[in-house]
């Protein structure tokens, strides 16, 4: 089955600090993957994708993300964190199965970025 | 673009009683998809559709959930009667393909059931 998972329910990180905040898959097949963003009382804002080519991919907000195939990760990451990054970061793949096109979404990771 | 607009932003009714929950997609968009954020579940898929026709209801916990979609521009989702494990807040997302570039979400309806 496909599944995502985010290990940390959060990451505390000093501003001007590097962030990571990780995501692990399994799937079968290519993975399609996902980074979004929640901020305070909104809906889920798309940060960025891998589908294909480079590993190294890169987004809105001065986000990137690393997708590692032998290691089935997909983390995010900033090279210098903002007290304004802090908010909800949901990692999702695509599931192909069933014929259907639908995203599984992980639990969440909060980030709280310290001034 | 507005962006996906659904109404109302909060809705706190009483047991029992029928919520309506409503969604306007971004234009042109031919996949709608309803979702459910609870902090014990996460964010669950519940239904969604290709061209106003329902394509995967797999995620409707009960038939006390109805969703549809009358035309390109407005779908909604039922919930008669309602309990207070509905309590949750509910996200309309609308895409152009099958997601390969991301969805757009709306701002979310925060259901509060007493």
């Amino acid at each position: 089955a496909q599944s995502v998972a985010q290990p940390e329910d959060q990451v505390n990180v000093a501003e001007g600090n590097p962030l990571t905040v990780k995501c692990t898959y399994s799937v079968s097949g290519n993975p399609y993957l996902f980074w979004y963003v929640q901020y305070p009382n909104r809906g889920l804002q798309f940060l960025l994708k891998y589908i294909t080519g480079d590993n190294l991919v890169k987004g809105s907000y001065g986000f990137e993300a690393e997708f590692n195939k032998s290691q089935t990760s997909f983390h995010l990451k900033k090279p210098s964190a903002l007290v304004s990054d802090s908010a909800l970061y949901f990692c999702a793949v695509r599931d192909f199965t069933s014929g259907t096109y639908k995203y599984i979404f992980g639990t969440g990771t909060r980030l709280k970025v310290l001034a | 673009d507005a962006g996906v607009i659904q109404s109302p932003r909060h809705e706190v009714t009483e047991m029992g009683q029928e919520v309506t929950l409503r969604c306007k997609p971004i234009s042109g968009h031919d996949y709608l998809f309803w979702y459910r954020q609870t902090m014990m579940r996460g964010l669950e898929l519940l239904i969604y559709f290709n061209n106003n026709v329902p394509i995967d209801d797999s995620g409707m916990p009960e038939d006390r959930f109805s969703a549809k979609m009358p035309n390109a521009s407005f779908s909604t989702l039922k919930i008669q009667p309602s309990e207070p494990r509905d309590s949750a807040v509910y996200f309309c997302a609308s895409s152009p393909d099958r997601g390969a570039y991301g969805y757009t979400f709306g701002s979310g309806t925060r259901l509060t059931v007493v």
